[in-house]
């Protein structure tokens, strides 16, 4: 059974970074059969896909067009964890953050996901 | 706004039957898998629906999924208390190079 755990401050200020860490258990961020996303939730803009990572003998990732400037996601293999960092936050980017877990090959189907992350950015 | 149109509420009495719909484009519904979402309140999305069609292992048989062209829909045979949620289509968009969500359908059990 795969479990992510996630993990971060929950307060950011304008301008700063936010960063997030996601820890895999029950599967391996090496996987070949894997996709690593960032995905978050605001009431005003619902859900919005922010990027993935993903190994296939290198690592790739993936960025969404509105994030692509600021957005970095890595993993971490002798962790077993995968990572966010957005730059320049703004009051904006302030949601519910969540890592999940897609199958191979399937890019909206998200299996497994982390507990969520509610991140306000203010001052 | 979001690229894939859900209806905003939806909602049942017992043991009736609900759907709810997803409209899209030719970039993104016409050519690809349809997922529907679960969101309890104050939990993570979970899948319901995945390949338009499949119903992942422990989910209820009463959940059933179609899609015709730009559009697709969710359909709750039976709706029971335990259903009212909120449910979220997502998929993938060719012109995006990414996934997309509906914005989301809140199905009140009455």
């Amino acid at each position: 059974q795969v479990q992510l755990q996630q993990s971060g401050p929950g307060l950011v200020k304008p301008s700063q970074t936010l960063s997030l860490t996601c820890a895999i258990s029950g599967d391996s961020v090496s996987s070949n059969s894997a996709v690593w996303n960032w995905i978050r939730q605001t009431p005003s803009r619902g859900l919005e896909w922010l990027g993935r990572t993903y190994y296939r003998s290198n690592w790739y990732n993936d960025y969404a067009v509105s994030v692509k400037s600021r957005i970095t996601i890595k993993p971490d293999a002798s962790k077993n964890q995968f990572s966010l960092q957005l730059n320049s936050v703004t009051p904006e980017d302030t949601a519910v953050y969540y890592c999940a877990k897609s199958p191979q090959g399937s890019g909206s189907w998200y299996d497994y996901w982390g507990q969520g992350t509610l991140v306000t950015v203010s001052s | 706004q979001s690229v894939l149109t859900q209806p905003p509420s939806a909602s049942g009495t017992p043991g009736q039957r609900v759907t709810i719909s997803c409209s899209g484009s030719n970039s993104n519904i016409g050519g690809n898998y349809v997922y529907w979402y679960q969101q309890l309140p104050g939990t993570a999305p979970k899948i319901v629906i995945y390949r338009s069609n499949q119903r992942p292992s422990g989910v209820p048989d009463r959940f059933s999924g179609s899609k015709s062209d730009t559009s697709a829909s969710l359909a709750i045979s039976g709706v029971r208390s335990e259903d009212e949620a909120d449910y979220f289509c997502a998929v993938w968009d060719d012109s995006l190079s990414g996934p997309v969500f509906g914005g989301g359908t809140k199905l009140t059990v009455l």
